[in-house]
């Protein structure tokens, strides 16, 4: 069916390198990718978004890449402090539905 | 933000019990939601509603009922018959229903069995 598959599920990494988190769609009519950050026992927040007719965007040490052919997309997260340590969250809207499909996250781990 | 409210944060259910979580916003927005977040499950769709008097099934919407009465609230009854109850529930709005608009996510109430 429908889905989004987001890797790794788990990524722990160094403060002040990178991270990538990637996920991918199975709808080719998918129009709408945001990402959220949700810190533990908090609510999810939105972080950034693309849309399909934009191939990058940046927030300061934050950007989101598509690519539409290879149907995935993902957040790129430079500089990283351990304040990034949280649940990141892809989503996508699938198989023509009005409501958003998520992915199952990413836990990012971010040591001083 | 503050726009949206759920309550109360913590809930637990005894067997065989209905329990109804409450989620209100201030946000002026037309759609709301619910979702189910369970460990390593990211988040599910149990109902969604585009306008006051008017909801949709999600993808698990099996054990769960909802009303949308004003445009301000949305609660989510859990009902005796969603055996597995456990989990944390988020509700979320946004300006209208479409899949490209952005959703603003409440606190979280997290319910448990007794």
């Amino acid at each position: 069916g429908e889905n989004v598959e987001q890797h790794p599920s788990t990524l722990s990494v160094q403060e002040g390198d990178s991270a990538v988190i990637k996920c991918t769609y199975s709808d080719s009519a998918s129009n709408y990718f945001p990402w959220y950050k949700q810190e533990l026992g908090k609510r999810p927040q939105l972080i950034i978004d693309i849309r399909s007719n934009v191939g990058e965007k940046k927030d300061q040490r934050i950007a989101v890449t598509l690519n539409k052919t290879a149907k995935h997309f993902s957040l790129h997260i430079t500089e990283t402090q351990p304040e990034d340590s949280a649940v990141y969250f892809c989503a996508a809207t699938l198989g023509g539905y009005s409501t958003l499909t998520f992915g199952k996250g990413t836990m990012l781990l971010v040591s001083p | 933000d503050g726009g949206i409210t759920q309550s109360p944060k913590y809930l637990f259910r005894k067997e065989g019990q209905n329990v109804t979580l409450s989620c209100e916003q201030n946000l002026n927005h037309d759609a709301m939601y619910w979702y189910r977040q369970d460990p390593g499950q990211g988040l599910r769709l149990i109902y969604y509603s585009q306008i006051v008097n008017d909801f949709q099934k999600g993808d698990i919407a099996e054990g769960y009922s909802v009303s949308r009465e004003k445009k301000e609230s949305f609660p989510l009854t859990v009902t005796s018959a969603q055996k597995n109850p456990t989990a944390f529930y988020l509700c979320a709005s946004s300006y209208v229903l479409g899949g490209d608009q952005p959703q603003h996510f409440g606190d979280g109430t997290r319910l448990s069995i007794l």
